[in-house]
């Protein structure tokens, strides 16, 4: 049975950068056959798909338009897990912060959620 | 961008069949997802593929994909469905998730 399991500060300042980790347990990040997501959800913006990486022979990312020119998920092969940062955070981007396991094209399972706030 | 769009609320009362549509362009040609939330919780998936159920999800729940609409439909629904449902499709390398339906059970 796969689980996630998150990390991070919960309060970030505007403009500094936003660092989450997400532990893996029963999978391996790099799998052939799953993709290893960062998902936000806040009142205003619902649930929104920031990006993901995965290993087919090399490792690909996938990031969302929205926050392509801010985001970076890195695996790490070496703690069996992966790390999303966002940079120049506003407090546009406080949301509650998901990693979700991406396998037969369903997120499943998801950890447990870290709400994130950006003030200062 | 794509978008998918569900009613924000849907109502049925105990025992009834609720049925919560979610629309896109082609989204027929696409897999559809649909997630459940309750509050305070993470999102659980009860439909994948269209029309799949993962271990552990009840009958009851179920799923079609054709033309422009994806349906979850929730046949016997119990108070214990009550919850926030989001359909949700690839496209392009990109995840989009629909706006959510609020599910009351009354």
């Amino acid at each position: 049975q796969v689980q996630l399991q998150q990390s991070g500060p919960g309060l970030v300042k505007p403009s500094q950068t936003l660092s989450l980790t997400c532990a893996i347990s029963g999978d391996s990040v790099s799998s052939n056959s799953a993709a290893w997501n960062w998902i936000r959800q806040s009142p205003s913006r619902g649930l929104e798909w920031l990006g993901r990486t995965y290993y087919r022979s090399k490792w690909y990312n996938d990031y969302a338009v929205s926050v392509k020119s801010r985001i970076t998920i890195t695996p790490d092969t070496s703690k069996n897990q992966f790390s999303l940062q966002l940079n120049s955070v506003t407090p546009e981007d406080t949301a509650v912060y998901y990693c979700a396991r991406d396998g037969e094209v369903r997120f499943d399972p998801w950890g447990q959620g870290t709400l994130v706030t950006v003030s200062s | 961008s794509y978008e998918l769009t569900q009613p924000p609320s849907v109502s049925v009362s105990p025992g009834q069949t609720a049925s919560i549509t979610c629309s896109g362009d082609k989204l027929g040609n696409k897999f559809a997802c649909w997630y459940q939330q309750k509050p305070g919780q993470s999102p659980v998936v009860v439909i994948y593929q269209d029309s799949k159920r993962p271990s552990g999800i009840p009958e009851r729940f179920s799923g079609s994909n054709s033309g422009n609409t994806a349906t979850l439909t929730i046949s016997g629904t119990q108070a214990m469905d009550e919850a926030d449902y989001y359909c949700q499709a690839w496209d392009s390398s990109t995840a989009v998730f629909g706006g959510g339906t609020k599910l009351t059970v009354l």
